[in-house]
């Protein structure tokens, strides 16, 4: 299994302020995913994560608000941008296979 | 667009009790259903479920999918306090289970 570190675990941020969340993972993945959980809701998916090719968003969800980054097979970034209350979740990396799936330990954002 | 539907949305329990969650899909394709323990921020794997292993028993917790009916049950037997959580089903409709739709989850609450 696929062991995978996600970073800050959780962080206040002024609202029109940026914050970057990075996830490392132990081995190469070809994809990685990111989800958002708003307070008492269950995981909405942001975005699949290719490396090499531009990240694929999902409906709701644009690239100038959660750009992200997978420079190579082992680490990706989403960054929530211009932020306001609304944005206050928890963002959560992600991978599988055929068989199984892991998260990162997710980031508890807050902003005021 | 892919539905999960989990039931009860809250349960309580005292220790020693057997319980059974619900979970019921509408995917355009079916390829895996996924349980999931959420107890702080990060979601942990229980079971994957296809049409080629559609009964997983780890310890205590159990699970069945029945493709006809579109649903499936996650038991928990003789249930402790440590098991109390939010347990979440989704569903993927591809090979990586990582992207998949999540229901809201059932919030098990377990009494001593």
């Amino acid at each position: 299994s696929a062991v995978i570190s996600q970073k800050p675990s959780r962080d206040i941020c002024q609202r029109g302020t940026s914050l970057t969340i990075q996830c490392q993972v132990d081995s190469q993945v070809t994809m990685m995913f990111w989800y958002r959980q708003q307070p008492g809701q269950s995981l909405t998916l942001i975005a699949t994560a290719n490396q090499g090719s531009e990240a694929t968003y999902e409906s709701g969800f644009v690239i100038d608000k959660f750009p992200i980054s997978r420079p190579n097979l082992t680490f990706s970034t989403l960054t929530v941008s211009n932020m306001s209350p609304e944005d206050s979740s928890i963002y959560l990396c992600s991978l599988g296979d055929g068989t199984e799936a892991f998260f990162g330990q997710g980031t508890r954002l807050t902003v005021v | 667009e892919d539905k999960v539907v989990q039931s009860p949305l809250s349960l309580v329990v005292h220790e020693g009790d057997t319980v059974t969650l619900n979970c019921s899909y509408e995917v355009t394709n079916f390829r895996s259903l996924l349980w999931y323990k959420q107890e702080k921020k990060a979601p942990t794997f229980l079971f994957m479920l296809t049409s080629s292993g559609i009964e997983k028993k780890s310890g205590r917790l159990s699970s069945i999918l029945d493709k006809k009916e579109l649903s499936s049950i996650l038991n928990i037997t003789a249930t402790q306090t440590g098991d109390s959580a939010i347990y979440l089903c989704a569903v993927s409709d591809g090979t990586n289970a990582g992207k998949s739709t999540f229901g809201d989850g059932t919030t098990l609450t377990v009494k001593p």
